[in-house]
């Protein structure tokens, strides 16, 4: 089985920190995803990357970048966190073409 | 037009009954197309994805695609009290070096009754 894990299930922030979130597979895959959902506006997209130090904006990167130094690990950064950056973030990765992608559990993420 | 649109719900259905999902999408050149389950502040779960027009089983699930009227759906046979989630709905919408852009619905919730 695929297994994403995300570091934290639960954090809480200050506003202006920076702020690190960690994505790590197990399945040698090539593509990773990091996503926020919202209530009444569902899953968007903010990054994602197709390989080691590859990354395309998704729908939403603004107040974001990430990191993908390792194939397994893709990290998303808040560069100074802000109250509208509450929400729920997910990870997810896939391999080959068409392959379903595979979310992590999750961070709850507090700008307080 | 919504990229992909689903009924919002909430959908109640008897326990032993059939749920159906649906969702429609917007882009004719979607080639694959996923269903997730997702319960209150978990993360989705994929439970069937489908390419081909037509039927594919796994146990009590079917996902059904039409490519001409742009139409997938899902049915939980026997649906059980378990099966009280959202359903999301997931297509792809354009690839980049392999890596598909997911477009998703904004969930069906379900409620089964026992």
């Amino acid at each position: 089985d695929v297994k994403v894990t995300q570091s934290s299930r639960y954090l809480v922030k200050r506003t202006g920190e920076k702020v690190f979130l960690e994505c790590v597979q197990d399945m040698d895959h090539e593509n990773m995803f990091w996503y926020r959902q919202d209530p009444g506006l569902g899953l968007r997209l903010i990054y994602f990357s197709y390989d080691v130090k590859m990354k395309e904006k998704g729908d939403i990167p603004e107040g974001y970048s990430v990191s993908r130094e390792k194939k397994e690990r893709f990290s998303l950064i808040l560069e100074s966190a802000s109250t509208n950056q509450t929400s729920m973030y997910l990870c997810a990765s896939t391999g080959a073409n068409n392959q379903p992608q595979h979310f992590g559990d999750g961070t709850r993420l507090s700008i307080l | 037009q919504k990229e992909v649109e689903q009924n919002s719900g909430p959908l109640s259905v008897p326990e032993g009954a059939i749920a159906s999902l649906n969702c429609t999408y917007s882009d004719r050149g979607s080639q694959s197309f996923f269903w997730y389950r997702q319960y209150s502040g978990k993360s989705p779960e994929l439970i069937m994805f489908i390419y081909s027009n037509g039927d594919k089983e796994d146990g009590r699930f079917t996902a059904q695609l039409n490519k001409a009227s742009q139409y997938v759906s899902l049915l939980i046979r026997d649906s059980q009290p378990s099966d009280s989630a959202t359903y999301l709905c997931a297509v792809t919408l354009w690839r980049v070096q392999g890596a598909q852009k997911l477009v998703f619905g904004q969930g069906t919730r379900l409620t089964i009754n026992p």
